[in-house]
């Protein structure tokens, strides 16, 4: 299985902040990775598709990079409905695979 | 406009098996390269993918989970039935069913989500 590691776990940051998650995987993924917002209660939400790719209707402050088994998730300006929790995952090969999550606090 | 709902009780007992029933909208599993997938979410914790169905019956599980785990599918009904037998308290947890985004690989993302549905293991 291919293990993804988030970190941090929790991140503290002020409304407008730039904001950095970062995603390892155990082995090479090429650019098959996703992000995920989660809000309280509720059901994920796809940001990110292959590495860099903003889903429909997502906002321009978000944004993804990286390639192998690196990636980052960049929150240019945080705002106030930015404030949850983040996973990445895997879809390079099954079975597919979930970050542990990022919980962005306000500070 | 996709959507998907996922029904089932939210209380069962150990050893007991849960079926849940993903009803959805939008598409057709008919369609090729269509698929829904079942993730769950103990309390506090992360994401967790169960398995996938695709369009043309193909099947995947997690490793670790496969030998209690069936999905199937019921095309006039628009539904995905997911069974997982011998519950234990720890498959607590919020189980959701998820769209397939169609995707040049064969293992994909998901980008509609169910509410979920909460299931608590207990005696």
């Amino acid at each position: 299985d291919i293990q993804m590691t988030q970190s941090p776990s929790t991140l503290s940051a002020s409304v407008g902040d730039r904001v950095t998650i970062t995603c390892r995987a155990s082995q090479t993924i090429d650019s098959w990775l996703a992000w995920y917002q989660q809000k309280a209660g509720k059901a994920p939400n796809l940001l990110i598709y292959t590495a860099s790719n903003l889903e429909s209707g997502v906002p321009s402050r978000f944004s993804g990079s990286g390639f192998g088994t690196e990636f980052t998730l960049t929150i240019s300006s945080l705002q106030p409905d930015d404030f949850a929790t983040y996973y990445c995952q895997q879809y390079n090969s099954f079975p597919l695979t979930f970050g542990g999550g990022t919980k962005v606090e306000i500070k | 406009q996709i959507t998907l709902k996922e029904s089932g009780p939210t209380l069962v007992k150990p050893t007991q098996t849960l079926t849940l029933t993903c009803t959805f909208s939008g598409f057709s599993l008919s369609t090729p390269g269509e698929g829904v997938g079942w993730v769950r979410q103990p309390p506090g914790e992360a994401l967790e993918w169960l398995a996938l169905l695709y369009w043309d019956d193909d099947k995947r599980y997690s490793p670790s989970l496969k030998s209690r785990l069936t999905i199937t599918k019921d095309i006039s009904k628009h539904q995905v039935v997911l069974t997982m037998t011998n519950m234990d308290p720890v498959d607590t947890a919020t189980y959701y069913c998820a769209h397939r985004q169609k995707t040049i690989t064969v293992a994909t993302r998901f980008d509609h989500w169910g509410q979920g549905s909460p299931v608590t293991v207990s005696s």
